[in-house]
């Protein structure tokens, strides 16, 4: 177990629709970032938050969105889905604002039909 | 550019047997981090090792060797003895330490078969 955990496990859901993702990091990880792993794109960093704050951005759409909590947990936002949004989603979080032995939840399998 | 390159996209051997998979990365940094995952078939990626740039002491954990060579820009996983259990697929990442995102740059990754 890791020690990152990821709600829910499984969603399936209608194209056009909207999704969130929760993530509750390690305790005392001030760190968390969010990939996506797909047959044809393989995994791919979406977007990083340090203590509340955007640090980092990767290859997330502008339908996709991210928040950090004040008690650290993150929440993907997913919206306008379409076929190709499906995917695993990753949390990670780690201590320190450098991606470092960061740790993984189990993810979120979506599936969108 | 960085880039992170598994050549071998599935491995299979018989258990007991020892297996090697290749990581090369590209990358103009001095300072960068070389990290192997496991994706086991449950799907989670369970961190194995995470390595910097100043540091090619080979390391070894149990039946798990890496052997760091910056010459030739590989990051190699060797699994003595295998079993079964090692069955999964395995990724290679670098991190940029003057790369401000700081994000992991994967490769495609290297499924491993372990057959009985």
């Amino acid at each position: 177990d890791s020690g990152v955990t990821q709600t829910p496990k499984h969603l399936i859901t209608a194209t056009g629709q909207r999704v969130t993702l929760r993530c509750s990091p390690r305790s005392g990880d001030l760190s968390v970032y969010w990939y996506q792993q797909s047959l044809d794109q393989g995994l791919q960093f979406l977007i990083q938050y340090y203590n509340g704050e955007e640090r980092a951005k990767g290859n997330i759409l502008e339908r996709f969105s991210a928040q950090q909590f004040p008690d650290l947990h993150s929440e993907l936002n997913l919206s306008s889905l379409e076929l190709g949004d499906s995917a695993l989603y990753f949390c990670a979080s780690s201590v320190g604002t450098m991606n470092t032995e960061a740790f993984f939840g189990q993810g979120t399998r979506l599936t969108v039909v | 550019a960085q880039k992170v390159t598994q050549a071998q996209t599935e491995i299979s051997v018989v258990e007991k047997e020892d297996v090697t998979l290749d990581c090369v990365y590209e990358t103009r940094d001095t300072t960068y981090y070389l990290f192997w995952y496991k994706q086991p078939p449950s799907g989670e990626l369970v961190f194995l090792i995470r390595r910097n740039s100043f540091d090619e002491q080979n390391e070894i954990s149990g039946r798990y060797s890496w052997n760091f060579q910056k010459s030739t820009s590989s990051f190699n996983f060797t699994i003595t003895a295998s079993q079964v259990v090692d069955s999964a697929v395995y990724f290679c990442a670098l991190s940029e330490a003057e790369d401000s995102n700081y994000q992991l740059i994967w490769g495609a990754g290297t499924k491993l078969i372990i057959k009985p």
